[in-house]
């Protein structure tokens, strides 16, 4: 079985550029999740997708970060514009429903200059 | 928030000894998971634990789901080279939310 996919694993842009990452999550499980992880931190939850709708953004700094699922199934996470304060892992996780075990993808690291 | 402070924060061991470390919260959850993230890599699920009181195996590994609710602790028996990386323990934060809050880590290093 195929594991959660990201991409790219790895970007680095100046402050103020955008950047998007996409997530493919384990087929057949309808809640995507993002985190943020911040060097020597454990993961913070973004914001949380069922099926296409979206569970839960309250931590999710909506006037620069956003987040689709449109078909319920990849998911993009956007961020316009970015500060040097972004610079982090974004995980993506997949679960088959909410409350049962998340599956994490790799990552993408980004870093801000 | 609901926080969960994990310790020791970082462990320097040598190959074949035994590692203990615990995970604690200030709020009862009703579930505790352990995972283990390696450089570069998302965290990777070990051993969830459902019920209070519960022991629960994965080979070297065992996790206990404390009696209190509001504590856990991961075992590692005779640590070879690949344990290397980064424990976390993680609960949902509130009951039938499952958003999962995370500890702060306990970062294991063994000494050749």
């Amino acid at each position: 079985e195929a594991g959660v996919a990201q991409s790219p694993r790895y970007k680095i842009i100046e402050k103020r550029q955008s950047v998007a990452f996409w997530c493919n999550p384990i087929s057949g499980h309808a809640t995507l999740y993002w985190y943020q992880q911040i060097l020597g931190q454990g993961p913070k939850l973004l914001i949380q997708f069922q099926n296409n709708g979206v569970v839960d953004d309250s931590q999710l700094p909506k006037d620069r970060f956003s987040a689709e699922r449109l078909k319920g199934v990849d998911s993009t996470l956007k961020i316009q514009p970015a500060k040097l304060e972004d610079s982090a892992v974004y995980l993506c996780a997949s679960s088959f429903h909410r409350g049962n075990e998340q599956f994490f993808g790799p990552g993408t690291r980004l870093t801000v200059l | 928030g609901q926080q969960l402070n994990q310790s020791p924060q970082s462990m320097f061991i040598q190959e074949g000894e035994d590692v203990s470390m615990n995970c604690t919260s200030s709020s009862i959850f009703n579930t505790w998971l352990w995972y283990k993230q390696d450089p570069g890599e998302g965290p990777v699920l070990l051993i969830a634990l459902y019920k209070a009181g519960e022991l629960t195996s994965n080979g070297r590994l065992t996790a206990q789901f404390g009696i209190t609710r509001k504590d856990s602790f991961l075992n590692i028996s005779a640590s070879i080279p690949s344990d290397v990386g980064i424990y976390f323990c993680a609960g949902p934060s509130n009951f039938g939310n499952e958003k999962l809050t995370f500890g702060t880590g306990t970062r294991l290093t063994i000494i050749p």
